[in-house]
């Protein structure tokens, strides 16, 4: 059974800090995605990585895939109040339709 | 381009009841899907349907069936609902495999 695990589970941190998020699995995926989800509303899609190695930036945001293709990274630069929220790993096995969901790491930035 | 929607956005069953969750999309995707988030769980899937006229099990189908209506439309029925089923459901569509999905904005059910 593939697992993502998410780390740290929950952050509070003030503004204009920087923080990293850790997705990490012993399966390789052939792609992994960034979501992010406000109370009440479904997880809204960040990125997608599909290359070992991979890094992407979304304006402060930067998303690392690993070499190997079993964990990823969110690194944000500079954390804005706006940033607040529940951040989920996903991973996509070889076909690509059963994607699975790390636990999520909760976010709070203090203004 | 509303993306995907689903009704009703809240549900309250007693156990023993059945009800149907509808989803439609409208960015043309092949692919649908729904998953069920609980507390500390993150999101489990249940049923996917890789494009119109195929469904197939995810990680948790059990106590639920699933209906591509059309390429649009891919529907939940709960036959005999459970206190365990209460949950947020949600609905979402991809149009590759693994680039990403697209959510809608979920449907709270509470079985008591």
């Amino acid at each position: 059974t593939q697992l993502l695990e998410q780390s740290p589970q929950f952050l509070s941190i003030q503004e204009g800090e920087n923080l990293t998020v850790y997705c990490n699995s012993s399966s390789v995926f052939s792609s992994l995605q960034w979501y992010r989800q406000e109370p009440g509303e479904g997880p809204v899609l960040l990125v997608t990585v599909v290359t070992g190695g991979e890094v992407k930036k979304l304006k402060r945001l930067t998303f690392q895939f690993g070499d190997a293709r079993k964990d990823s990274s969110l690194h944000i630069t500079a954390a804005q109040p706006g940033d607040t929220g529940l951040y989920l790993c996903a991973g996509a096995g070889t076909g690509g339709f059963k994607t699975i969901f790390g636990a999520g790491t909760r976010l709070f930035v203090k203004a | 381009n509303a993306g995907v929607t689903q009704t009703p956005k809240f549900q309250v069953l007693k156990t023993g009841q059945s009800m149907t969750l509808q989803c439609a999309q409208d960015m043309n995707h092949n692919s649908m899907y729904w998953y069920r988030q609980d507390p500390g769980m993150g999101l489990r899937l249940i049923y996917y349907s890789a494009s119109e006229g195929t469904t197939d099990k995810g990680e948790v189908p059990n106590g639920y069936n699933v209906s591509r209506l059309n390429k649009r439309e891919f529907s939940l029925r709960l036959e005999s609902a459970a206190p365990s089923q209460t949950s947020v459901y949600f609905c979402a569509s991809s149009d590759l495999q693994g680039t990403g999905l697209y959510f809608g904005p979920g449907t709270r059910l509470t079985v008591t």
